[in-house]
């Protein structure tokens, strides 16, 4: 979707250690979604932020949404095997429309 | 708890034939949606809908169609298949649109020869 933009497309690291993905709107978000989607299987859900400035964690897993509500990051301590897949970012927006759209997703493969 | 439940999970069809991707879901959320997966495109929204007998379109609702005639069950249907439509199909569902994390099935994986 052109309305959220994920950078970057593909990333590769090596295990143990930490990297980012980033998720940018073009509009004020209402709720924000990361998931997690291991390839060829469905989506896990991981994290849904509504908040300006709000941080949640799970694991070794944080994700926070700026004050202004139109970009979230996703960080990922010491990444580890099982940290590989496909992020992708979903929100629905403060024009409450009902739809909630994603990104294009970002490819992350741990390198041993 | 089955969750969503998505069927088939594979289907090879031939242009201009007819189809229906079953979703049901057993949580009774009122919010399901399709999307349809393509590489490098992400997920993107086919239809969707916030209760039973109401239905929108979302970003690429051509070549498909849905009917939510029931809270479980949301089928979409492609009623002349092309080439363009080969994709991985998800449905999702929710309590409501409203901040709430969707529940995804397991997808189908159409081929459309």
């Amino acid at each position: 979707s052109q309305e959220l933009e994920q950078s970057p497309q593909s990333l590769i690291v090596q295990e143990g250690k930490n990297l980012t993905i980033n998720c940018t709107s073009s509009k004020t978000l209402y709720g924000l979604y990361w998931y997690k989607q291991k390839y060829g299987e469905g989506l896990i859900f991981l994290m849904m932020l509504q908040k300006g400035g709000e941080e949640k964690s799970h694991e070794k897993i944080t994700a926070k949404l700026d004050e202004k509500k139109q970009q979230s990051s996703l960080h990922i301590t010491a990444s580890q095997p099982s940290h590989a897949g496909i992020y992708l970012c979903g929100a629905d927006f403060l024009s409450r429309d009902d739809k909630i759209i994603f990104g294009k997703g970002t490819r992350l493969h741990i390198l041993p | 708890n089955a969750g969503v439940t998505q069927t088939p999970k594979f289907q090879v069809l031939k242009t201009g034939q007819s189809m229906t991707l079953q979703c049901a879901q057993d949580m009774n959320h009122e919010y399901m949606s399709w999307y349809r997966q393509d590489p490098g495109m992400g997920l993107r929204l086919i239809h969707y809908s916030v209760g039973a007998g109401i239905t929108d379109q979302g970003e690429v609702p051509n070549g498909y169609n849905v009917s939510r005639s029931t809270t479980e069950d949301f089928p979409l249907r492609l009623l002349s298949a092309a080439p363009s439509q080969t994709s991985v199909y998800f449905c999702a569902s929710s309590p409501d649109r409203a901040n709430q994390p969707q529940h995804f099935g397991d997808g189908t994986r159409l081929s459309i020869l």
